[in-house]
């Protein structure tokens, strides 16, 4: 079945640097990347996807790259802010939802 | 637009006695239906997950159940809960591929 890696586990950075977090997956049948931010006490909150006819995407300070050859994509945040402070999970799945595997998350921590 | 209500917030229930945790989902069909356990400070664990009324599959064997009674509503239950079964649980929907999480449980066993 489907393996979701993900580094670093936690990664603190000051405000306005940029943090970069990286997910690998082991099934080349996935298809869809999606990112979830988790803040404190609540449910992830999907920010941003990717999916496999398209190599990068980018919504304001938020971006994903994917290689589909060596199977890893990645996260992008510029001009971090503190609220930016999270959890964040990389999932990986097919088209068909039933083989959606999330990585084990990574601690974001925006210093101000 | 698509939303998911899932309650309570927060609960604390003591050794033995029983669990009844409910979804619904609101603006869409026939979605896959996922209920997830977080334990403090870690990952995502999926524990069931529904492609239609009745159709249950469980990914870990343990002291749990789910049902689907309706298209748009999943619910997670227990007969008598252990202290393992402490943590934060997560109901989510798709339409694949795309998946969204309602805001969680709360669950302390005492």
């Amino acid at each position: 079945g489907e393996n979701v890696e993900q580094h670093p586990s936690t990664l603190s950075v000051q405000e306005g640097d940029s943090a970069v977090i990286k997910c690998t997956y082991s099934d080349s049948a996935s298809n869809y990347f999606p990112w979830y931010k988790q803040e404190l006490g609540k449910g992830p909150q999907l920010i941003i996807d990717i999916r496999s006819n398209v190599g990068e995407k980018k919504d304001q300070r938020i971006a994903v790259t994917l290689n589909k050859t060596a199977k890893h994509f990645s996260l992008h945040i510029t001009e971090t802010q503190p609220e930016d402070s999270a959890v964040y999970f990389c999932a990986a799945a097919d088209n068909y939802g039933q083989n959606f595997v999330f990585g084990p998350g990574t601690r974001l921590s925006v210093l101000p | 637009s698509q939303t998911i209500h899932q309650w309570p917030a927060t609960l604390v229930q003591p050794v033995g006695s029983p669990l009844s945790l409910e979804c619904t989902v609101e603006g869409t069909s026939n979605p896959n239906l996922y209920w997830y356990r977080q334990a403090a400070g870690r990952g995502l664990q999926l524990l069931f997950y529904s492609v239609g009324i009745g159709q249950i599959s469980s990914e870990v064997p343990q002291n749990l159940s789910a049902s689907r009674p309706q298209d748009r509503q999943f619910i997670l239950s227990s007969k008598k809960l252990l202290l393992s079964d402490s943590g934060f649980y997560l109901c989510a929907w798709s339409v694949p591929p795309e998946a969204f999480f309602g805001q969680g449980t709360r669950l302390t066993v005492v």
